[in-house]
């Protein structure tokens, strides 16, 4: 029974396609994540949605959209692919308890998304 | 400008000896920090956490030691085994972001030798 899934896992398309990438949690979470992990392998936080709700939202090309139809659901819809998108895209969840000192939360991720743009 | 640092790229030990990770931060805004593991075509997975009002906190074979003064934490795993081996990322966060805006570091890759 998956907490974190992603579809579809490998993503294979050319440049100025548009595509999506959907997420779901079965965790009871109010926030969801998208990261995205570079040639580097750096893991980089793209958008935080709490309750639907755009919370975080880094320095992300406009063509990157987030959607959250619902708290447990958050999809990335991208325009125009370009080459550079070429990554791993992992989603994430957890629970917000930020506030008092010792109540920090955990991320629970998704299996990854490998897109490859040609 | 990388906030939070793992200088070790990889790290080899032997099976049954003591593995010891490193993670530096420079932003004194973060109070909350992590340990990740990830296998090879999998997502990371949470392992230990710390907040800054402690120095250590353990589980199991992991401890998480802070350094707070040093901007510096550090994961000791004790006795480390062959399925230890895996990438582990430390990640950091400030709580009074309810947004909780985690910060990556590059990753270390270790690998435990039978």
């Amino acid at each position: 029974d998956t907490a974190v899934s992603q579809t579809p896992k490998y993503l294979v398309t050319q440049m100025g396609n548009d595509k999506s990438i959907k997420c779901e949690q079965n965790l009871g979470h109010d926030t969801m994540y998208w990261y995205k992990q570079d040639s580097k392998k750096f893991l980089k936080i793209m958008f935080s949605y709490n309750n639907k709700e755009l919370i975080i939202n880094e320095t992300v090309p406009n063509r990157f959209s987030p959607k959250s139809p619902d708290k447990a659901h958050l999809n990335l819809h991208i325009n125009s692919l370009e080459l550079g998108d070429s990554a791993v895209y992992f989603c994430a969840s957890s629970e917000v308890r930020g506030g008092a000192k010792d109540r920090g939360s955990e991320q629970y991720f998704g299996p990854g998304t490998r897109l490859t743009v040609t | 400008d990388q906030q939070v640092k793992q200088n070790s790229p990889s790290l080899s030990v032997q099976e049954g000896r003591i593995s010891i990770l490193n993670c530096d931060y420079t932003n004194s805004m973060f109070d909350y920090f992590l340990w990740y593991k990830k296998y090879p075509a999998e997502g990371p997975t949470f392992l230990i956490s710390i907040s800054s009002i402690k120095d250590k906190n353990e589980d199991g074979r992991f401890t998480v030691f802070l350094n707070k003064s040093a901007k510096h934490l550090s994961l000791h795993i004790v006795p480390s085994q062959p399925g230890d081996s895996a990438v582990y990322f430390c990640a950091a966060s400030d709580l009074g972001n309810y947004g909780q805006n985690f910060v990556f570091g590059p990753g270390t890759r270790l690998s435990v030798l039978p």
